[in-house]
């Protein structure tokens, strides 16, 4: 059974270091988004991205992050200038469409600022 | 605005007991509802979803849950249950009527089944 794949597992960064999350979602997918869980809270949006542009993104999703699909199988998640609060677990998902479909989590990318 | 409720933080029951972990909604128009499981060191996994039809919703392992309109709810369950359902169960609801495709999770809870 397809499914998305995230890398690195966990990333361990000095703050003020940029990052750089990758994901593989699952290829027929058209819809790819961003979470981020910390440690025992909720599970927040970041952004949605469709056709190869921002479809929504969050107020959490500021100037510090982007992201970018650079070749059509990747989905990356960029945060240029890391703070300690930027410590969470971020999920990568991907659905067939937005409309009425589940989305299909990844593993996850487990970030330490420190 | 769409926003999701579970009110309890953590549910204990005996393997081979009937399960319930509840979810309460709220959203302007009609919902889509979904439930997500999550194993430790794990990305959330799909459960089940109601869109439309039937009330009662069947889903993966043994899981159904039951759309309630009149009381906003979506309550988890499953007949009998096995230690290895013990883990972080997520409800979400999307209202069709907005305009966003992202849905609001609740907070969780934590499932355990003692032996």
């Amino acid at each position: 059974e397809p499914e998305v794949t995230q890398t690195p597992s966990h990333q361990v960064t000095q703050m003020g270091q940029e990052v750089i999350l990758r994901c593989v979602p699952i290829s027929n997918h058209l819809y790819f988004y961003w979470y981020r869980q910390i440690l025992g809270q909720k599970v927040e949006f970041l952004v949605s991205f469709y056709n190869n542009e921002i479809s929504e993104k969050s107020e959490i999703f500021d100037d510090q992050f982007s992201v970018e699909r650079p070749d059509g199988s990747n989905f990356t998640l960029k945060i240029r200038s890391t703070k300690l609060e930027d410590s969470a677990m971020y999920f990568c998902a991907s659905s067939p469409s937005g409309a009425s479909y589940e989305q299909y989590f990844g593993p996850g990318t487990r970030l330490t600022v420190t | 605005a769409q926003s999701v409720a579970q009110p309890e933080d953590q549910v204990n029951v005996a393997e081979g007991n009937p399960l319930t972990v509840k979810c309460t909604y709220s959203v302007s128009g009609n919902p889509y509802l979904f439930w997500y499981v999550q194993y430790p060191n794990r990305g959330l996994q799909f459960l089940l979803k109601y869109i439309t039809g039937d009330n009662l919703v069947k889903g993966s392992y043994g899981f159904e849950a039951e759309f309630n309109k009149s009381q906003t709810s979506f309550h988890l369950k499953k007949p009998s249950a096995l230690v290895s359902d013990s883990a972080l169960y997520f409800c979400a609801v999307r209202d069709v009527s907005g305009g966003s495709y992202i849905p609001t999770f609740g907070r969780g809870t934590s499932l355990i089944v003692h032996p």
